[in-house]
């Protein structure tokens, strides 16, 4: 079965400093990857995703099939970044996502 | 992008009872799904809604114990049955946009069952 893993729950950084959200998942076949977002007081979005290799915000995430992972970083954080990130696993052709327990990320000044 | 209402926002539930939630979405998406998150956990998928047929339901989740309906492309039911505090969550809706994977979700529906 599917699996996504978060390590971490809560994530703290300052402001400018690099970020890396970590995410390793577990399936035997062709993975999709995704990172979504949910900031405070809004709904879950989808923040991007692994096969279309854009940087969203200055996120960006690279696929790693050998090691498993799929880590979100960012160079520099800012203080608007601070939110809940969950990586989600896509087994059923982009239909049904299988979600990580999530991240919060949070910024300091 | 598609924009999904659900309702209520919340709700404080008895024992016993159960409560429908209702899902909008402003233009058609290809498919829609029901969601649980638990305190402290992730999402979760309960089912797949299916236009004018049967939900298809995920390992641990039931129709008695939740019915779904979707009578058109824009609209679903979730109804959580015989609620026990087990069931306080919250619950998502959530449509499938046109790009692989890129789910847009409902604010959600918060159950409080006492």
């Amino acid at each position: 079965a599917q699996r996504v893993t978060q390590p971490e729950k809560l994530l703290s950084v300052f402001k400018g400093a690099p970020v890396e959200l970590k995410c390793n998942y577990s399936y035997s076949g062709s993975p999709e990857l995704f990172w979504y977002v949910q900031y405070s007081r809004q709904r879950l979005q989808l923040l991007l995703r692994h096969i279309s290799r854009e940087s969203i915000k200055g996120f960006t995430a690279d696929l790693n099939k050998g090691e498993t992972s799929f880590h979100l970083k960012k160079p520099f954080a800012q203080e608007e970044d601070s939110a809940m990130y969950y990586c989600a696993l896509s087994t059923g052709g982009g239909n049904k996502l299988t979600f990580g327990t999530g991240t919060q990320l949070k910024v300091e000044l | 992008s598609a924009v999904i209402s659900q309702k209520p926002s919340r709700d404080i539930c008895q024992r016993g009872t159960s409560l429908t939630i209702q899902c909008q979405v402003d233009s058609q998406v290809t498919m829609m799904f029901w969601y649980r998150q638990q305190p402290g956990q992730s999402l979760t998928l309960i089912a797949t809604a299916n236009q004018g047929s049967e939900a298809t339901y995920e390992s641990g989740f039931v129709i008695d114990k939740f019915p779904i309906s979707r009578p058109n492309l824009t609209f679903s039911t979730l109804t959580v049955s015989n609620m026990s505090p087990e069931d306080s969550s919250i619950y998502l809706c959530s449509g499938l946009g046109a790009g692989a994977g890129e789910l847009f979700f409902g604010e959600g529906s918060r159950l409080t069952v006492l």
